[in-house]
């Protein structure tokens, strides 16, 4: 079975700008999470998106924005890009959206503002 | 609030020899505790989890990782190391009532022939 897909893998945008990142999730899962993963750090949680309804939202502003579709993947919608936005944005996808489970990760979508 | 700690940046190791990586928590419930690693240019790969039960958990490619309630910990255990055991290696948690997942600034594994 394929694993968790993002795309692109790499984007490079100006100041301003607006970006996607969509990511497909394995199949089966019903959860999507996003996380920034700036360099030397670990991930923080931006959203998790459950059976198309936003169940968290991590500490970030209303310049991030996300949806998922009925097929359950989901993109993340980045508005008014600043320099500080580049990182590596992971997806993560597993079966339930609370409890034990392990997330699944995909390789994440390095961005890069210039 | 959730929070995790791996006070180590960085770890070296002599291949052969046993390793430790340590990782704190606070949580307000009964927390679960993850491990991660990751490799250059790649996502986190799932290692072990700690939910209930024992409190020495086995996971993928021989790592175990002992939870300790009283000490609040969770510290990664190999009992002999590999050169391909080098990676940055993430402590995460969650509390059993959430669906937030906190992970820590992570440790740099470094295993030398």
């Amino acid at each position: 079975d394929a694993g968790v897909t993002q795309s692109p893998t790499h984007l490079i945008k100006t100041r301003g700008q607006h970006v996607t990142l969509r990511c497909s999730p394995i199949s089966g899962h019903k959860s999507v999470s996003w996380y920034q993963q700036v360099l030397g750090q670990g991930p923080q949680f931006i959203f998790q998106y459950y059976e198309k309804e936003e169940r968290g939202r991590g500490n970030f502003p209303d310049r991030f924005s996300a949806r998922q579709f009925p097929n359950y993947s989901s993109e993340l919608n980045v508005n008014a890009l600043l320099l500080g936005d580049s990182a590596l944005y992971l997806c993560a996808s597993s079966s339930t959206w609370a409890g034990g489970q392990p997330q699944h990760f995909g390789d994440g979508t390095r961005l890069s503002i210039l | 609030a959730q929070s995790v700690a791996q006070p180590e940046d960085q770890v070296n190791v002599a291949e052969g020899n046993p390793l430790t990586v340590k990782c704190t928590y606070s949580v307000s419930g009964n927390p679960y505790l993850f491990w991660y690693v990751q490799y250059p240019n790649r996502g986190l790969q799932f290692l072990l989890k700690y939910i209930t039960g024992d409190n020495l958990v086995k996971g993928s490619y021989g790592f175990e990782a002992e939870f300790n309630k009283s000490q609040t910990s969770f510290h990664l255990k190999k009992p002999s190391a590999l050169v391909s055991d080098s990676a940055l290696y993430f402590c995460a948690v969650r509390d059993n009532g959430g669906f937030k997942t906190i992970f820590g600034a992570g440790t740099r594994l470094f295993v030398k022939a």
